[in-house]
């Protein structure tokens, strides 16, 4: 069966530094995979998505993620993190017709 | 565009109590999910809906229901409430299947005491 590991239930980086987010996921074919952001009291929101190709996938706010088949990993980065990207972070893979979420992680960020 | 809408936002019922739990999009989308979300455990599925009447079993859906009334509504029937299900409820949508990505609602906060 397939599942979606975050292994980092919180983190905490100082505005303006660099943040990376740790996914890995478990699966027996290529993985369509997702990087969603909720924010506090809010519904989830699509952050970027990977199907195929470029294994580097560009997203909204100035994210971006990794595919790293041999390491089963997609690794959200930003190079520069803004106050206004606390919030909770999910991976998600895509199998058959739904998809399986991980633990999430959240993201809290010092002044 | 209202995307999707569930209602109501909030809840607190009694344990053995029943209600429901609505939910409709307007993108015309086929497919629709109900997700419950509890801390440490991300979001699990409950059912979903493929597409227009059918529904399927998802990862939890021990007591719940649901009833995909038409394309555009996927409701969420609590037969007797317990304090196991106590979650935030969402819905999603999707244009067909999970490959693209669903849009979500913004949730229901039900508590059951």
């Amino acid at each position: 069966a397939q599942s979606v590991t975050q292994p980092d239930i919180h983190i905490t980086v100082s505005e303006g530094a660099s943040l990376e987010l740790r996914c890995n996921y478990s699966y027996g074919a290529t993985p369509y995979l997702f990087w969603y952001v909720q924010s506090p009291g809010q519904g989830l929101q699509l952050l970027l998505k990977y199907f195929s190709g470029d294994t580097l996938v560009q997203g909204i706010k100035g994210f971006e993620a990794e595919f790293k088949r041999s390491q089963s990993s997609f690794n959200l980065r930003k190079p520069s993190v803004h106050w206004s990207d606390a919030a909770e972070y999910f991976c998600a893979l895509n199998a058959g017709n739904m998809l399986t979420f991980g633990g999430g992680t959240r993201l809290m960020v010092k002044p | 565009n209202a995307g999707v809408t569930q209602t109501p936002k909030f809840q607190v019922l009694k344990t053995g109590q029943s209600m429901t739990l609505q939910c409709a999009q307007d993108m015309n989308h086929n497919s629709m999910y109900w997700y419950r979300q509890d801390p440490g455990m991300g979001l699990r599925l409950i059912y979903y809906s493929a597409s227009e009447g059918t529904t399927d079993k998802g990862e939890v859906p021990n007591g719940y229901n649901v009833s995909r009334l038409n394309k555009r509504e996927f409701s969420l029937r609590l037969e007797s409430a317990a304090p196991s299900q106590t979650s935030v409820y969402f819905c999603a949508s999707s244009k067909t299947g999970a490959s693209g990505g669903y849009t979500f609602g913004s949730g229901t906060r039900l508590t059951v005491v």
